[in-house]
């Protein structure tokens, strides 16, 4: 299995810009993590689906972004209008759920720079 | 609201060494605990995940215990080999089985040859 694909893997931009990270889970998982890593704040959960659905998007900071998983292969992740303080390093996870055990594997994650 | 908290933030140690990460979290009502490993620039690799049922878990010379009651969990590495070196992240999963985790900021682990 290639594991969870994320791309791309660096993006540079100036503020204001749109900006939308991809995430391919792996195959025959129904759970996907959106995550956010920072020097200050560390790994922050943004946002979570099971079978498709957003169940807890409580973790995004503003309006400005947002996620979607329009299939079981694919989820992005959007900012609009882009900030500096929105740069990080972008995690995407995913897990196959059963019951209370489920391993979450993380891809290479998208370093994203906003000038 | 769940908070998760590593110690030491940072370790550096000889090769061949036994060493212990600590980690601590506040609300005991956890479903599992779970330790990644991340090297520089790379994602986070999964080591060990212990159910809220269990006490430990082992994987070659990684041993992970959990003590829900106390809100404490342990890494131990033993032996340890400079490839090693990299953070190691403590991680709590508190609602339902797949939902999020909350992580703690990370132990640096350098272990000199």
């Amino acid at each position: 299995d290639a594991g969870v694909i994320q791309s791309p893997r660096h993006e540079v931009t100036e503020m204001g810009q749109e900006v939308t990270l991809r995430c391919k889970p792996i195959s025959g998982h129904n759970s996907l993590f959106w995550y956010r890593q920072t020097m200050m704040r560390g790994l922050e959960l943004l946002i979570y689906f099971n079978n498709n659905v957003p169940i807890d998007d409580s973790g995004m900071p503003e309006d400005r972004f947002s996620a979607k998983m329009p299939n079981a292969s694919f989820s992005t992740l959007k900012i609009q209008p882009s900030e500096p303080r929105d740069s990080a390093v972008y995690f995407c996870a995913s897990s196959l759920r059963r019951g209370t055990t489920d391993t979450q594997y993380f891809g290479p994650g998208t370093r994203l720079t906003v000038l | 609201k769940q908070e998760v908290t590593q110690i030491p933030a940072a370790l550096s140690v000889p090769e061949g060494e036994n060493l212990v990460l600590n980690c601590s979290f506040t609300d005991s009502a956890i479903y599992n605990l779970q330790w990644f490993r991340q090297d520089p620039g790379k994602g986070l690799t999964s080591l060990l995940l212990i159910q809220s049922s269990q006490r430990e878990q082992t994987s070659g010379r990684l041993n992970a215990s959990l003590d829900k009651s106390s809100g404490r969990s342990t890494l131990y590495i033993a032996a340890s080999q400079p490839g090693d070196s990299a953070t190691y992240l403590c991680a709590v999963g508190s609602g339902g089985g797949a939902d999020g985790l909350t992580f703690g900021k990370g132990t640096h682990l350098i272990i000199q040859p």
